[in-house]
Parts: C-alpha cells; sequence; structure tokens
C-alpha cells in the first residue's frame, strides 16, 4: 500500500530565503506526482506534475524534482515571498487511474 | 482556461435533507473526481469518473451517490447525511490520468 510523506508539517522563514520541501513515498512504482500548493478554506492549485519518466520540473520560482528509485521528490523555491505562505502537498498516482495519494501536507510561513 | 466551477460555495443541511453540490469544466477533460476534506487533513478521494462512467468508488456510503450527466458536469447528491459528513467537497478533472485542476469547493456543513 503506497504511503506519502511530507517533511517537516510546517516550517517558518524570512522572506528571500531558499527553501526546500520534502515528499517521500514508499512504493516507487508510480506514473506521476504532483504538487499542489492549498491556501486556507480553498481549493487545490496545481504547481507541478512530474511523470514517472521525468527527472525533473520547473515553473517560475518552482522546481520539482523525482528520484524514483528512492521514493522522493523535493520542491525547490527560491528567493520565498510572504505570498508563498500556503500548505503545500504532494500526491503519487501509483496505479494510473488517476487515484492520488496525498501526503500530510508541509505549512509554510514566509515572513516579511 | 483551467478552470473548474463548483455550486453553491457554502452549504447547511439538516440530516433529513436532500441537496445536491456542483461541478462543472469546460477544458475537454474526460475525467473527473470528488475528494473530501476535513480540516487539517489532506482531500481523500471519493469517487472517480472517466468518459462519463463511474471507474472508482473508494467504499462511499450509499448516502452519497454521484452522477455524471455529461462530460462537462459532475453532480454528488446528497441524502440523510450525518454530522460527521462536513467538510470541503472539492471536484477535480483531468484529461486522462494527467494533471488534475481543482475547484475552489464547496464548504459543507450537516446540522
Amino acid at each position: 500500500k503506497q504511503e506519502v510523506t511530507q517533511i517537516p508539517a510546517a516550517l517558518s522563514v524570512p522572506e528571500g530565503e531558499n527553501l526546500v520541501l520534502n515528499c517521500s513515498f514508499t512504493d516507487s512504482a508510480i506514473y506521476n506526482l504532483q504538487w499542489f500548493r492549498q491556501d486556507p478554506g480553498k481549493g487545490l492549485t496545481s504547481l507541478l506534475l512530474i511523470q514517472s519518466s521525468q527527472r525533473e520540473q520547473t515553473s517560475g520560482r518552482l522546481n520539482a524534482s523525482l528520484d524514483k528509485s528512492s521514493g522522493r521528490s523535493t520542491l525547490y523555491i527560491a528567493a520565498s515571498q510572504p505570498g508563498d505562505s500556503a500548505t503545500y502537498l504532494c500526491a503519487v498516482d501509483s496505479s494510473n487511474t488517476g487515484k492520488l495519494i496525498f501526503g500530510q501536507g508541509t505549512t509554510l510561513q514566509v515572513k516579511p | 482556461d483551467t478552470e473548474v466551477t463548483q455550486t453553491p460555495k457554502h452549504l447547511v443541511m439538516g440530516m433529513t435533507n436532500k441537496k445536491s453540490l456542483k461541478c462543472e469544466q469546460h477544458m475537454g477533460h474526460r475525467a473527473m473526481y470528488w475528494y473530501k476534506q476535513k480540516a487539517k487533513k489532506p482531500p481523500e478521494l471519493m469517487f472517480v469518473y472517466s468518459y462519463e462512467k463511474l471507474s472508482i468508488n473508494e467504499s462511499v456510503p450509499s448516502r452519497f451517490s454521484p452522477e455524471c450527466p455529461n462530460s462537462s458536469l459532475l453532480n454528488l447528491h446528497l441524502h440523510a447525511l450525518q454530522p460527521e459528513d462536513s467538510a470541503l467537497y472539492l471536484c477535480a478533472s483531468s484529461q486522462n490520468t494527467y494533471e488534475q485542476y481543482f475547484g475552489p469547493g464547496t464548504r459543507l456543513t450537516v446540522t
């Protein structure tokens, strides 16, 4: 059974800092991994999708990497801003059915 | 346009009421999803529709009844809910099983 873990559960950094969020999964046989952002009481915003054959994806200040063999993904945020404050969720699809298994999330606070 | 819309935004219902949640997308996606999210927890998958057919039911109680009338629309019919069913209900869509796009959710309170 696939399990997804995100560490740390919460993170507070000063504005301008580069930071890394971690996601690990127990079964390396995945089809894709997706990173989301969620603001309080809102829906999820898709940030990056990495297919199983890819090693990384980039969008603006965000870079996500995938190492299937070690069961890890990282989300790198460059030059963090207060507007980046949110909960970040990673999710994996292990069955190619669209069924996403989510981690518990990392709540990020970027202080001005 | 990567927008998924959900109505209503908020819903309060009694345990004997019947109500429906609506989700709509016009991105041509052929997979649509219902998730339930409790406070400070990640979303949990409830149902998946693929090409307007129910493909996954995550052992959801029968008081939740999904319906996919066409490729753009997904409904969730609610009947005889319990207070523990209070949550944020999220709809998502994707092209096949790829990147999922979520709506803003419906905040449901069962009294």
